[in-house]
């Protein structure tokens, strides 16, 4: 067990519509990064909030956005969903977000859009 | 532009067998290099790390890696293989301060009996 909360597990819902995903980081960890998996294109980061801030963006879409609360942990929203957003998407967090510091995955959120 | 390359997305061994997965990256500067391994349905689990200090990283499992800095290579081994090792294994590499890690785009494991 990472630690790392994703709920919830399954999500299945239709073309146009919006969903949160959220994430509860380990005991102690102030980063919390999300990634996207899919088949054809691996793993993709998304965000990264530190202590609350944004610290990093990747390919993250306009559609999607992301937020990191005071307890620390996280959301995050996908809106006007397509089919091509069908994927895992994983929470991790780490304790400081440096360059040495693993990633902790959480057991992801599987969307389907259909 | 900084990259991860895993070669071979599938690698098949017979039980008892040598595994080597391999994992190159593109950078003049010694990043920091981790190996993840995924298990069906489940998260990504770390399975070992290198920042500095010596260059064969023992891991979890029974795997080990070795950084070479010659080679850009920090390819992941295990003497014998076991049922219990399939699964997908993944390269992951910090290049900086400023971005997140870096995926390989992974090396499915099959352990034949």
């Amino acid at each position: 067990d990472s630690g790392v909360t994703q709920t919830p597990k399954h999500l299945i819902t239709a073309t146009g519509q919006r969903v949160t995903l959220r994430c509860s980081p380990r005991s102690g960890d102030l980063s919390v990064y999300w990634y996207q998996q899919s088949l054809d294109q691996g793993l993709q980061f998304l965000i990264q909030y530190y202590n609350g801030e944004e610290r990093a963006k990747g390919n993250i879409l306009e559609r999607f956005s992301a937020q990191q609360f005071p307890d620390l942990h996280s959301e995050l929203n996908l809106s006007s969903l397509e089919l091509g957003d069908s994927a895992l998407y994983f929470c991790a967090s780490s304790a400081r977000g440096g360059l040495d510091s693993p990633l902790h995955f959480g057991n992801g959120t599987r969307l389907t859009v259909t | 532009a900084q990259s991860v390359t895993q070669l071979g997305s599938h690698v098949s061994v017979s039980e008892g067998a040598l595994v080597l997965l391999r994992c190159n990256y593109s950078s003049s500067v010694p990043p920091y290099l981790f190996w993840y391994v995924q298990y069906p349905n489940q998260g990504l689990q770390l399975l070992l790390k290198y920042t500095t200090g010596a260059t064969l990283v023992k891991g979890i499992n029974g795997f080990e890696a070795e950084f070479k800095k010659s080679e850009t290579s920090f390819h992941l081994t295990k003497p014998s293989a076991h049922m219990s090792d399939a699964a997908e294994y993944f390269c992951a590499v910090n290049f900086s301060g400023n971005t997140p890690l870096v995926f390989g785009k992974g090396t499915r494991l099959s352990v034949i009996a």
